[in-house]
């Protein structure tokens, strides 16, 4: 068990459609890391918050969004979504020592999307 | 430009044999280097880390990695490959420059361990 909690494990849904997914970092893990993977793609970095604030973002669509709630949780949402939208979406939180951290990532077990 | 490769997309062993998988990295200095593991259905887990000092390194599971300077190499080695290895090895690197610093992952070299 890593400590980082990612809801919900399943979802399935229509082309169109937003759903939102939910992370809790590891206890004191202030850096919340979003990847999504694929088959074709591979483990892509989507986007990185810090203390609440947008610290860096990879290869994000603009139909997704995401952000990191006071008590450091953090959520993606994933609007008009497609088909080639399905996928392993995880969460990661890492160790932070001073503000950047080591880049040690502690790893959710995902949230599977099925478009359909 | 700075990047990280695993040239073995899948890689087949027999159990109780050794298991060598190779990781390079582009980078101006050494920069932070990892191995994580992904079990099927599962997230991925940190099997070891090299950030200075003793150039082989350590991991769970009876795994090590060597880190070789002039090679630019970051190679997983473990001895005796049990079924249970069966899994997705990434091998991951972290700029050593002060600042943000971004996580990049290879991509993946998928282990299938037969008896």
């Amino acid at each position: 068990d890593s400590g980082v909690t990612q809801t919900p494990k399943h979802l399935i849904t229509a082309t169109g459609q937003r759903v939102t997914l939910r992370c809790s970092p590891r206890s004191g893990d202030l850096s919340v890391y979003w990847y999504q993977q694929s088959l074709d793609q591979g483990l892509q970095f989507l986007i990185q918050y810090y203390n609440g604030e947008e610290r860096a973002k990879g290869n994000i669509l603009e139909r997704f969004s995401a952000q990191q709630f006071p008590d450091l949780h953090s959520e993606l949402n994933l609007s008009s979504l497609e088909l080639g939208d399905s996928a392993l979406y995880f969460c990661a939180s890492s160790v932070v020592q001073g503000a950047f951290g080591t880049g040690e990532l502690f790893f959710g077990e995902g949230s599977r999307l099925t478009v359909l | 430009a700075q990047s990280v490769t695993q040239p073995d997309i899948h890689i087949t062993v027999s159990e109780g044999a050794s298991l060598e998988l190779r990781c390079n990295y582009s980078y101006g200095a050494t920069p932070y280097l990892f191995w994580y593991v992904q079990s099927p259905g599962q997230g991925l887990q940190l099997l070891l880390k090299y950030f200075s000092g003793d150039t082989l390194v350590q991991g769970i599971k009876g795994f090590e990695a060597e880190f070789k300077r002039s090679q630019s190499s970051f190679n997983l080695r473990k001895p005796s490959v049990h079924w249970s290895d069966a899994a997705e090895y990434f091998c991951a690197v972290v700029p050593n420059s002060g600042g943000y610093q971004k996580v990049t992952f290879g991509t993946g070299t998928k282990l299938q361990v037969i008896p």
